[in-house]
């Protein structure tokens, strides 16, 4: 069966550091990949998503980045973190073709001090 | 570009009743998927239910169903027999059938805190 693993789950990083956050998926190939954030109470916002090996797609232009190195690896990152920052991320992927939704990750909650 | 609206920020529900939370969406497009996610408060989105727009009848999963309403652009979600582990935030999501570029993005609501009174 497909899982989705997404760590850390929490994390408290200072202004201007660094951050990567990062998801896999087992048990299935060349899925598409996504990243949303979530404000406190606050629906999903797309960030990034990815079809390919890659192949980055970026929503909203902002202190993130993303990389995809490995086929079922999806890299949230920043060089230098804001307070802005701070928030709750989830990692989902999809099959391509189908329309089954989306699995989501178990979410990253990311607090800038 | 789509939106999806839900109306409703707070519902509650006696324990074992039923309620009926809101969706909206606003689309130029024919075909299309809708979705209800789940997410308790251990903030794990889960699926609850999904519908295809080209089907006319309305989507059920046990205790779960929705009222598709093509024309009006609503897409209501049904939760009968209400349950304490049903409190949750909902989010309503619309999806494009079209491929762009191989991705089905997902744009969600606002979402609806249900509230399980015992």
């Amino acid at each position: 069966s497909q899982t989705i693993h997404q760590w850390p789950a929490t994390l408290v990083q200072p202004v201007g550091s660094p951050l990567s956050l990062e998801c896999t998926v087992e048990g299935t190939s060349n899925p598409n990949l996504y990243w949303y954030r979530q404000a406190a109470g606050r629906g999903l916002q797309l960030l990034f998503y990815s079809v390919g090996i890659g192949q980055i797609s970026s929503e909203v232009p902002q202190n993130l980045s993303a990389s995809r190195p490995q086929d079922r690896q999806f890299i949230l990152s920043s060089k230098k973190l804001l307070l802005s920052d701070s928030s709750f991320y989830l990692c989902a992927w999809s099959v391509p073709g189908r329309d089954y939704g989306y699995t989501f990750g178990s979410g990253t909650r990311l607090t800038v001090v | 570009a789509q939106t999806v609206t839900q109306s409703q920020p707070e519902m509650s529900v006696q324990e074992a009743e039923t309620v009926t939370l809101s969706c909206t969406y606003d689309t130029s497009e024919s075909d299309y998927y809708l979705f209800w996610y789940k997410q308790p408060p251990s903030r794990q989105m889960i699926l609850v239910i999904r519908q295809e727009a080209y089907k006319q009848q309305n989507a059920t999963e046990n205790r779960f169903s929705v009222n598709f309403q093509k024309a009006a652009k609503s897409f209501s979600l049904k939760i009968s027999d209400s349950q304490l582990g049903d409190a949750a935030m909902y989010f309503c999501a619309y999806r494009s059938a079209a491929q762009i570029q191989g991705a089905q993005k997902l744009v969600f609501g606002q979402g609806t805190r249900l509230t399980i009174n015992p």
